[in-house]
């Protein structure tokens, strides 16, 4: 399954909605779908797993929804914090794989 | 506090072999599937490889596959990545990470679970 992100970069303003998409080639198996990010020079946090379901400890302005092939992880209200590279992630029995990076920038 | 610490990277001969390790602790580590991934300097993230719990089940991408082997020793809490015949393009930040999820003292793992916890990264250069 080949996932894939769009846009590549978004520029938006704080206190704007950002929606990211993830489409992947072939369904996504129960849902097993992540999203993480990653801030410069960090090492990249679990946001939403389950294609819905907010990781311990995450804002609930971060929002996943989706199934099958199409996947959205919306912001509703950025905070500077927010700004950084949001990765999609299949998972499941088969390969685990990555989509390749939504830079969300400021405007 | 739950950890996972990397080591063994470096500068290698394209050809040549390395070995990384992953140090957990903080968390019940043979109980859990853990994963590799890596990424590229500028690049995005890829995924490399994951092992069961007790080593009986292993999974490598394509890229990898035949040159990289994953295991693990429960008794030290480690993981391990054995990688030959290296390549410019295996040049990458290497991360371990957890498959699991843990709620109320009570913690699950498989490969239906994604990456909840990650180390800091080692760095391995392939360059002649």
């Amino acid at each position: 399954i080949v996932l894939t992100q769009s846009p590549g970069t978004l520029s938006l303003s704080p206190g704007e909605r950002a929606t990211l998409s993830c489409r992947a080639s072939q369904s996504v198996t129960s849902n097993y779908l992540a999203w993480y990010q990653q801030k410069p020079g960090q090492t990249p946090r679990l946001l939403i797993y389950g294609a819905s379901t907010r990781a311990t400890g995450i804002p609930d302005r971060f929002s996943g929804s989706g199934s099958g092939t199409d996947f959205t992880l919306t912001i509703s209200r950025l905070e500077p914090e927010d700004f950084a590279v949001y990765y999609c992630q299949k998972y499941g029995s088969s390969l685990h794989t990555f989509g390749q990076g939504t830079k969300l920038e400021i405007k | 506090q739950v950890q996972l610490v990397e080591s063994g990277g470096g500068l290698v001969k394209p050809g040549g072999s390395l070995r990384l390790s992953c140090a957990a602790s903080g968390f019940a580590f043979s109980d859990f599937y853990m994963t590799w991934i890596r990424q590229a300097p500028g690049k995005g993230l890829e995924w490399v490889s994951y092992i069961s719990s007790s080593s009986s089940y292993k999974q490598y991408a394509d890229s990898v596959k035949g040159r990289f082997t994953i295991s693990r020793d429960n008794a030290k809490n480690s993981l391990y990545l054995q990688m030959n015949s290296l390549r410019a393009e295996d040049t990458a930040v290497y991360y371990c990470a957890r498959l699991g999820y843990c709620t109320g003292g009570s913690c699950y793992s498989s490969y239906y679970y994604a990456m909840d916890v990650w180390g800091q990264g080692t760095t391995v250069t392939v360059s002649s």
